[in-house]
């Protein structure tokens, strides 16, 4: 059993390049979400997903889109890349009949230059 | 977050017992959680409790909510070096979204 997982894992972009983080789980979970980790700063909702075909926005979703065509896969798209995007991105998932156990991926260190 | 503080470090000698604190500021909250974040790692689910009660023990960790102060706390007994991560306090409602604080680094020594 895989849980969920994310990749790549470490990546480097320059300003206005554009990318796609992955995020899977093999849980049936049907909520899934995004968040980014700053130093002194905990983690921040981006976006999140109630179920196939639903999102909805988090705390900071300016710069990133998000699609759930699947159950399986929610993936973190950035359109054009900026400095103030470097960061830790976390992916999590949960079921909807416990939603209070959330599990969270390995995440994916981006550094935009 | 900025509804979820709490202290950005505690240091603790081996085998002695760690208390990490943490307030919120939304009464509405349902879940309480505490995450563990090892070096290089994602975040792993230590514990929670439910809004409706004031204590939950899961063998070294002790899990203490004051919700009339919105005060929680995590204490881990004979603290070892593999406790040594930061640790996230978390408050969540029925709707699943979570709100993290900043976490505190816990660092053991010998």
């Amino acid at each position: 059993n895989a849980g969920v997982t994310q990749t790549p894992k470490f990546q480097v972009l320059k300003t206005g390049q554009s990318m796609t983080l992955q995020c899977a789980q093999d849980m049936n979970h049907e909520y899934m979400s995004w968040y980014r980790q700053d130093p002194g700063m905990g983690l921040r909702l981006i976006h999140y997903s109630v179920g196939a075909g639903i999102t909805d926005q988090g705390e900071v979703p300016n710069g990133y889109n998000v699609s759930r065509s699947t159950t399986e896969d929610f993936p973190l798209r950035l359109l054009s890349a900026a400095p103030s995007q470097t960061s830790v991105y976390f992916c999590a998932s949960s079921s909807r009949d416990t939603t209070y156990e959330q599990y969270f991926g390995p995440g994916t260190r981006l550094t935009v230059t | 977050g900025e509804d979820v503080e709490q202290s950005l470090f505690l240091s603790v000698r081996e085998g002695d017992s760690s208390v990490i604190n943490c307030t919120y500021t939304d009464s509405s909250s349902t879940y309480l959680y505490w995450y563990k974040q090892e070096p290089g790692a994602g975040l792993q689910l230590l514990t929670y409790i439910f809004s409706n009660m004031d204590m939950k023990q899961d063998q070294r960790l002790t899990v203490l909510l004051n919700k009339k102060d919105k005060h929680l706390s995590l204490r881990i007994a004979d603290t070892q070096t593999g406790d040594s991560a930061i640790y996230f306090c978390a408050e969540g409602s029925n709707d699943y979204k979570l709100s993290f604080g900043a976490g505190t680094t816990v660092t053991v020594r010998a």
